[in-house]
């Protein structure tokens, strides 16, 4: 089945430091894969995504390079700032689902001035 | 005004009652999704709807009911809470296209 496996956390990093957070994937065929953010007590927000092989998604400093050899998606910034301070979660649309997302547990990032 | 708009944003509610969480949203999509989120699990997808006459049960919708009163509302219900079904919810709309890509705040629900 389609599943989405991140690195757990929580993560917590000095301000300016580089980030990864790791995201891999099953599924059949090419599913589109994204980032979320989900700030302390607010929804989630869509943060970059990619929908084919190579696919770089960018936004805010943040990328993520959707590879399909490795079937990862994983988060980088290369400076993060306290405001980056929060849960990101990995997710996928599986090819024909008709755009229903399948979701990693989530990563909690604190970030220490 | 926000896109979508749920309400209440908390709710604490004892065994046994009946809950109903609303959701609405101001964009005109036709495409509404009700999502549940537990510490160290994500979301995980209850009740979706394409448009008013369809609806469809996602990962885990035993327990729960949903209604779509109209293009722009989307209810859901829990006819006899028990606690475990303590949890935020979101109800969610596309940006664009067919993903649900924009989430409203939530209702955090306690059920003692």
């Amino acid at each position: 089945g389609n599943s989405v496996t991140q690195m757990e956390g929580p993560v917590t990093l000095s301000e300016e430091a580089f980030l990864t957070i790791n995201c891999t994937y099953t599924a059949t065929g090419y599913p589109s894969l994204f980032w979320y953010v989900q700030y302390p007590g607010e929804g989630l927000q869509l943060l970059l995504k990619a929908t084919k092989a190579d696919d770089k998604g960018s936004n805010k400093g943040f990328e993520a390079t959707y590879r399909k050899e490795t079937t990862s998606f994983h988060l980088e910034k290369g400076s993060v700032q306290v405001s980056d301070s929060a849960v990101y979660f990995c997710a996928l649309s599986p090819l024909g689902s008709q755009g229903n997302l399948i979701f990693g547990k989530g990563t909690k990032l604190s970030v220490k001035p | 005004d926000a896109d979508v708009t749920q309400t209440p944003r908390n709710r604490i509610t004892k065994t046994g009652k009946r809950i109903m969480l609303e959701c609405s949203q101001t964009k005109g999509h036709d495409r509404m999704y009700w999502y549940r989120q537990d510490p160290g699990l994500g979301l995980r997808l209850i009740y979706y709807s394409f448009d008013v006459k369809d609806i469809n049960k996602g990962e885990i919708s035993d327990g729960y009911s949903v209604s779509r009163q109209a293009q722009a509302k989307f209810s859901l219900s829990l006819e006899s809470a028990i606690p475990n079904q303590t949890a935020l919810y979101f109800c969610a709309t596309p940006l664009r296209g067919h993903q649900p890509q924009h989430f409203g705040d939530g209702t955090r629900l306690s059920i003692l």
